[in-house]
């Protein structure tokens, strides 16, 4: 069975400083992985995805990711947070060998840029 | 290019009562996707359509619920008989044909309120 872990409930980082949000991913077959942006009362902003081939995968707004398939992990960085980053922040997975419509979500993780 | 449309944004029914969702997909895209939010927890998955046809439904709840994509018109989720713990917002997001490898872009929600 496939799954999507985000380890952190919130992510507390001063203005400036480097955000990094985790995600690691348990599925059958090669994944594909996407992240999106939630603020509150709207729906989800696409910020990046993997698909294949170079394992460093640059999105909007300043984010990046890096995909490690020995750690099963997709973690979501950008190396200076603004206070306009704060928002709710969800990984997702879609495994190759599923429907191709279904995406698997995280619990999300709640990330607070303090000025 | 608009994006993707839901309404109504909010809705609020009693018990016992009917809700039907509506969703247009952003121009383009064949391919529909509903899914749950309740509170405090990540987007779940419920249902895939294309054009006259559920590709997988295995995330709907067996009874009350059933989702629709006509060949004209915007795709309809309709829940009979809500009960309390139906109150949550209901995402649809849709994606071009390819499906899968491309992201699906989501509507800003409708947030059922069942009293």
């Amino acid at each position: 069975a496939q799954s999507v872990a985000q380890p952190e409930d919130q992510v507390n980082v001063a203005e400036g400083n480097p955000l990094t949000v985790k995600c690691t991913y348990s599925v059958s077959g090669n994944p594909y992985l996407f992240w999106y942006v939630q603020y509150p009362n709207r729906g989800l902003q696409f910020l990046l995805k993997y698909i294949t081939g170079d394992n460093l995968v640059k999105g909007s707004y300043g984010f990046e990711a890096e995909f490690n398939k020995s750690q099963t992990s997709f973690h979501l960085k950008k190396p200076s947070a603004l206070v306009s980053d704060s928002a709710l922040y969800f990984c997702a997975v879609r495994p190759t060998t599923d429907s191709w419509g279904k995406l698997q979500f995280g619990a999300g993780t709640q990330v607070v840029v303090t000025p | 290019n608009a994006g993707v449309m839901q309404n109504p944004r909010h809705l609020v029914r009693r018990r016992g009562q009917e809700a039907r969702l509506r969703c247009s997909p952003m121009k383009g895209h064949s391919h529909v996707y509903w899914y749950r939010q309740l509170p405090e927890e990540g987007l779940k998955f419920m249902v895939y359509l294309q054009k006259e046809n559920i590709i997988d439904e295995s995330g709907m709840p067996k009874e009350r619920f059933s989702a629709e994509f006509p060949k004209e018109g915007p795709s309809i989720l309709r829940i009979q008989q809500v009960v309390r713990g139906d109150s949550a917002a209901y995402f649809c997001a849709s994606s071009p044909p390819r499906g899968g490898l491309d992201e699906q872009f989501f509507g800003p929600g409708t947030r059922l309120t069942v009293l």
